[in-house]
């Protein structure tokens, strides 16, 4: 079992619908982060957390330390936020550890 | 650009030759990461740096792998003798070095085939 889960693996929806991405982690985390990833493979972080939530424009994240799990959400989503979006965990040590991403196609 | 570069940013080669990757970070970062991803993949971890010592390093790393940031700037990853099971995108990242939380910044990868 992976230390960090994702759910789903692979997301379709039409533009303008609310999105959710589910990630669940097995260890104890020092803080949670989203990032996205185009085609290419550049990276780029969306949000850290380790409490609560956080909004940035139309994307939210939030996380539940007692339940070991955070949720990414996109509201009035458009085919330009097509990506894979990565959860990952820091957790006393530096290095990220990584779920195996979900990869979001928004159809116009 | 200020941001993390590496170089190349394709490499094909044959099976058995020695491949050397570059990682330049933002140049404020004391911290240099590298990982590794395959196709349909998270990235995994392979080892990071704070300034010139490398402090850590995966299992995945096996001893065809090394890496080193000599001057606590650049970094070079180095393959010996690769295998197809190294095909994969290596990423590199660098952080400030502040706190266990640092945001960390990607290069574009370098996408390795070994044929």
């Amino acid at each position: 079992k992976n230390e960090v889960e994702q759910s789903p693996q692979n997301l379709t929806a039409q533009e303008g619908e609310f999105i959710t991405i589910n990630c669940s982690y097995s260890v104890g985390i020092s803080a949670l982060h989203w990032l996205q990833q185009h085609p290419g493979g550049g990276i780029v972080s969306l949000f850290m957390l380790s409490s609560g939530k956080k909004k940035h424009g139309r994307l939210i994240a939030t996380i539940n330390i007692q339940e070991k799990h955070s949720s990414l959400h996109i509201t009035a989503s458009h085919p330009r936020d097509s990506a894979v979006y990565i959860c990952a965990a820091t957790s006393g040590t530096y290095k990220y550890i990584f779920g195996t991403g979900t990869r979001l196609k928004v159809l116009a | 650009d200020t941001g993390v570069s590496q170089d190349p940013r394709h490499k094909i080669t044959k099976r058995g030759q020695n491949v050397t990757f570059r990682c330049d970070p933002i140049s404020e970062h004391n911290r240099l990461y590298w990982y590794r991803q395959t196709l349909g993949q998270g990235p995994e971890f392979l080892t990071y740096f704070q300034n010139e010592a490398q402090l850590e390093k995966s299992r995945l790393l096996s001893d065809r792998f090394s890496a080193e940031r000599p001057k606590g700037s650049f970094s070079t990853l180095e393959i010996q003798r690769t295998e197809q099971g190294d095909s994969a995108m290596y990423l590199c990242a660098s952080s400030l070095g502040i706190t266990s939380t640092d945001t960390q910044y990607f290069g574009p990868g370098t996408r390795l085939t070994v044929l």
